[in-house]
C-alpha cells in the first residue's frame, strides 16, 4: 500500500518560472512532512518541512502548501534556476522520536536554461 | 544543517563476498539511524531501523540475517550484506534523526555493486 502518492513523475519547467510538485497522503496520523532534494549518487539532502497545524511555510524560493482536510501538501519553486535540477521526493511521518519517513515516488525536475 | 558521513561511497565486491558499511552522525548524538535501499529512478524503501544498544527492527521482507544491522555507539551505526549476489546491487542509504525535532539527515550514500 503506497502511503504518499507523488506526482508528476518528472517535469520541465523553463528558468524563472514556478516548479509546482504534489504529494497526497493516506494515513491521517502522520504530522510531519518534509521535501527532500537529491542529485545523482548523492544522499536526500532536507529542502523544508511543515507540519499540519500551519497550511503554508516559506523558506527562499521554497514553499511548501498543506491542505489537512484533503489530505494534500505540495512543493512550489519559484524563479526555478538550472541548478535546482534534480530529484524531489516529498515524506510523511507519524509520532515522535524513533519514526522512519515514509517516501514518495519522486519527481525528476529539470530546469531548461 | 547535521553532518551524517557514510563510508563507502561506491565498493565493488564479488558474489559471496560481504560488504560492511559505516553511518557516522558527525556533530550530534543519534539513539536511532535508519537504512534505505533506492533502486535506479526509484524512490528510498526503508530496510530497517537501528537502535543503539538494541537489536535493529527490519521492515517486512528484509532478511535480517543477511543484512546485518549493529548500531554500537550513538553515532555509529553499520550495515554488512552478508554473502552478497547480484540482485543486492543497490544504492544503501542511511540516516540519522537530530533529537526529537524530526529532522532527519541523510549520507551521501553508498552505491554497491556485486559482481
Amino acid at each position: 500500500q503506497q502511503q504518499v502518492k507523488q506526482s508528476p513523475q518528472s517535469l520541465i519547467v523553463q528558468k524563472g518560472g514556478i516548479s509546482i510538485i504534489n504529494c497526497a497522503y493516506e494515513n491521517t496520523a502522520f504530522d510531519y512532512f518534509p521535501w527532500y532534494q537529491q542529485f545523482p549518487g548523492k544522499g536526500p539532502a532536507l529542502l523544508i518541512a511543515i507540519r499540519p497545524d500551519v497550511s503554508e511555510k516559506k523558506e527562499g524560493r521554497f514553499t511548501i502548501s498543506f491542505n489537512k482536510s484533503a489530505k494534500q501538501f505540495s512543493l512550489h519553486i519559484m524563479d526555478s534556476q538550472p541548478g535546482d535540477s534534480a530529484t524531489y521526493f516529498c515524506a510523511a511521518s507519524k509520532g515522535t522520536g524513533r519514526r522512519a519517513l515514509t517516501f514518495g515516488s519522486g519527481t525528476r525536475l529539470q530546469v531548461q536554461p | 544543517g547535521a553532518v551524517v558521513s557514510q563510508h563507502p561511497s561506491w565498493v565493488i565486491c564479488k558474489s559471496g563476498t560481504s560488504v560492511k558499511i559505516e553511518c557516522r552522525s558527525l556533530d550530534f548524538q543519534a539513539t536511532t539511524m535508519f537504512w534505505y535501499r533506492q533502486f535506479p529512478k526509484q524512490s528510498l524503501m526503508l530496510m530497517a531501523t537501528s537502535n543503539e544498544g538494541s537489536k535493529a527492527t527490519y521492515e517486512q521482507g528484509v532478511e535480517k540475517d543477511k543484512f546485518l544491522i549493529n548500531h554500537a555507539s550513538l553515532t555509529l551505526s553499520t550495515l554488512t550484506v552478508t554473502s552478497a549476489h547480484p540482485e543486492d546491487s543497490s544504492f544503501y542509504i542511511c540516516s540519522a534523526r537530530k533529537g526529537v525535532n524530526e529532522k532527519l539527515f541523510f549520507g551521501s550514500g553508498t552505491q554497491l555493486s556485486v559482481l
